[in-house]
């Protein structure tokens, strides 16, 4: 069974950074063609994709949080993990990861759709 | 980045009703178009994928449609576990991913 769980602080303090962990079971990071990525929903607000990694190690940003979004992993822990930088109070969500499951060479990545979910974390910014 | 605009933003129906959403992307994203719900509390759930292929295990009542900028998800027959947030999301553009704001769907 493929499952995703989110960890990480429930309360950040404006100017701090929020580190977040997604660990994977049922399925390998290393698995070919195979992403995580890393999506947000604040309160009563639609999803924001926030970053992507995949098998091969190829990494991608939102255009509008890039600055601030480092995501990596750590394929011997089944995790991946999600720093950002400089957080607000607008920065208030619930943090989802998703499974991206392997992708055919000749198709975009997301063809596929993000077919496994974590059941997300919920991340409030405030002094 | 491409914009995904769905409309309507919310919409009431009755169980038994054939309900449709509507998902307009700014440029043409072929049939690269997937459908998610939504429950309150909860993670979204893939439905449709590549604008018109069902995910397994979900209901044949759920159907998509479309390609180029327009496409569609039909509920064919309403049902009471139906009733949530649907948003359709681009997978075109492999390095900036992009969802719709949402429609919600409400108990008539």
């Amino acid at each position: 069974q493929v499952t995703l769980k989110e960890s990480g602080p429930v309360l950040v303090k404006p100017t701090e950074t929020l580190t977040l962990t997604c660990t994977v079971s049922g399925f390998s990071l290393s698995n070919a063609r195979m992403g995580v990525s890393w999506i947000r929903q604040p309160p009563g607000k639609a999803l924001e994709w926030l970053a992507h990694i995949f098998s091969n190690d190829e990494k991608s940003y939102s255009t509008s949080l890039k600055s601030r979004l480092t995501i990596s992993k750590d394929t011997s822990k089944s995790q991946v993990v999600l720093t950002m930088t400089n957080m607000d109070p607008v920065d208030t969500a619930t943090y989802y990861c998703a499974r991206i499951p392997p992708y055919d060479s000749s198709r975009p990545y997301y063809y596929y759709g993000m077919d496994v979910w974590g059941q997300g974390t919920t991340v409030t910014v405030s002094s | 980045d491409i914009q995904m605009t769905q409309s309507p933003s919310s919409l009431s129906a009755s169980v038994g009703d054939r309900v449709t959403i509507t998902c307009r992307a700014s440029q043409s994203i072929s049939s690269y178009l997937n459908w998610y719900q939504q429950k309150p509390g909860k993670a979204p759930k893939l439905l449709i994928y590549a604008a018109s292929s069902l995910q397994s295990g979900v209901p044949s009542r759920f159907s998509g449609s479309g390609s180029g900028t327009d496409f569609t998800l039909t509920i064919s027959s309403l049902q009471p576990e139906d009733f949530a947030t649907y948003y359709c999301q681009q997978s075109y553009s492999t390095l900036r991913i992009t969802f719709g704001q949402g429609t919600r769907l409400e108990i008539k």
